[in-house]
Order: C-alpha cells, then structure tokens, then sequence
C-alpha cells in the first residue's frame, strides 16, 4: 500500500530564509505525489501536484517540489520564506483505485512558523 | 464559481445525540470523500463514494453513516456510536484517475459537550 511520511512536525524559520518541508513516500509502483497547505480551520488547497511528466514541480505562492525516484523524497521547497506561508502543510499520495477509489493517503502534516 | 460547500461550519452535540454534516459539489465529481483531522494526526478516510448509490468504508467508519443519493451530495451523520466525535470534519470531490486532485470544502469542526 502507498503511503508517506512527513519528517517533522513542526519546521520554524525566519521570514526570507528557505523553506524545506519533507516527505517520503512508500509505494510499489511509481506513484502520483501532491502537497497542500492548510490555514486555520480552512479546508486544504492545493500547492502542487506529481504526475510523471517532469520532476521539478512548480506550484503556487512560489512553491516547488523535486521527486527522487533514489530517495523516494517528494521535499518542498521555497527561496524564501513569508509571514504569509505560516500553516500546515501536507503531503499526500494517490492510492490504487482498485483497492481504494483513486483516494488520497495524507502524512501527518508539518507546521510551518516563520518569524519575523 | 464551482467548489464545495460544508455546513454547518461549527456544530454541537450533546453525548447521545446523533448529527448530520452537509457537503455539496458542483463540480462534477463523481468521487466524494469524508475525513476526519485531529491534531497531529493528518487526516484519515471515513468514507468514499465513487458513484451514486454506492459508497465504501474508509478506515475510520464505525460510528459514522453516510449516503449518496445524489452525485452533488454526500452527506456524513455521526452516530452516538462514534466514541470520540469531536474533531475536524472535511469533505473533498475528486475528478477520475490517480492523477487527479482532491478539492476540499471548508470543513466543519464538531465539539461534544
């Protein structure tokens, strides 16, 4: 079964120092990798997505992210960081849709701080 | 604009009582999802339809029920059966295919007292 881990509950950083927020995945074929981020008591939104067509991701709100098939790493990253890019933020895999509808399977979620 | 739409966006319920989360799509979707979020936990599937009339478990359903008998709803009632109900509630559409995004509502967050 696919699955991920995000190392780190909790990242704090300074305002305009780089974000890297990780995520590992396990999964016996190659897999379909997202990352979201959520505000306070909102639903989640979408940052970016992986589905094979290149490993760099570009996202929104200058996010990006690189698959490594050697690592099984899916890490996000951001130049630098804003006040604004304080939440939580999770990564997730897309499971077989025979055993599980095309549902998506989520980390534990990481909290990002920034300060000023 | 199309989206999701959960309701309410905060509920109470007293021990015993069971309640009924609302969630609307117009997008389209065929899939629907309920989740549950509890701090530090990441969010875990309670149920998903991929079509109308059916639905499957997810791996938290005791205590919950739901229906699909339309494909814009998906409504989530929590049980007296569910020992620990307070949490946050999501619910999310998904367009066919592995590669396809999950869109979120709001969330509605439930409080036992």
């Amino acid at each position: 079964a696919q699955s991920v881990t995000q190392l780190g509950s909790h990242v704090s950083v300074s305002e305009g120092a780089l974000v890297l927020l990780r995520c590992n995945y396990s999964s016996s074929v190659p897999p379909y990798l997202f990352w979201y981020v959520q505000y306070p008591n909102q639903g989640l939104q979408l940052l970016l997505k992986y589905t094979s067509a290149a490993t760099l991701v570009k996202g929104i709100n200058g996010f990006e992210a690189e698959f490594k098939k050697s690592e099984t790493s899916f890490h996000l990253t951001k130049p630098s960081a804003h006040m604004s890019d304080a939440a939580e933020y999770f990564c997730a895999v897309s499971a077989d849709r025979e055993t599980s509808g095309s549902r998506l399977t989520f980390g534990e979620g990481t909290q990002l701080t920034v300060n000023p | 604009d199309g989206g999701i739409t959960q309701s309410p966006k905060y509920l109470f319920r007293k021990e015993g009582q069971n309640v009924t989360l609302s969630c609307e799509q117009n997008l389209n979707h065929d899939a629907m999802y309920w989740y549950r979020q509890d701090p530090g936990q990441g969010l875990r599937l309670i149920y998903y339809s991929q079509i109308v009339n059916d639905f499957q478990k997810g791996d938290i359903a005791e205590g919950y029920s739901v229906s699909r008998e339309k494909k814009e709803s998906f409504p989530l009632t929590v049980t007296s059966a569910q020992k620990n109900p307070t949490a946050f509630y999501l619910c999310a559409s998904k367009a066919p295919g592995l590669d396809t995004e999950a869109f979120f509502g709001q969330g509605t967050r439930l409080t036992v007292v």
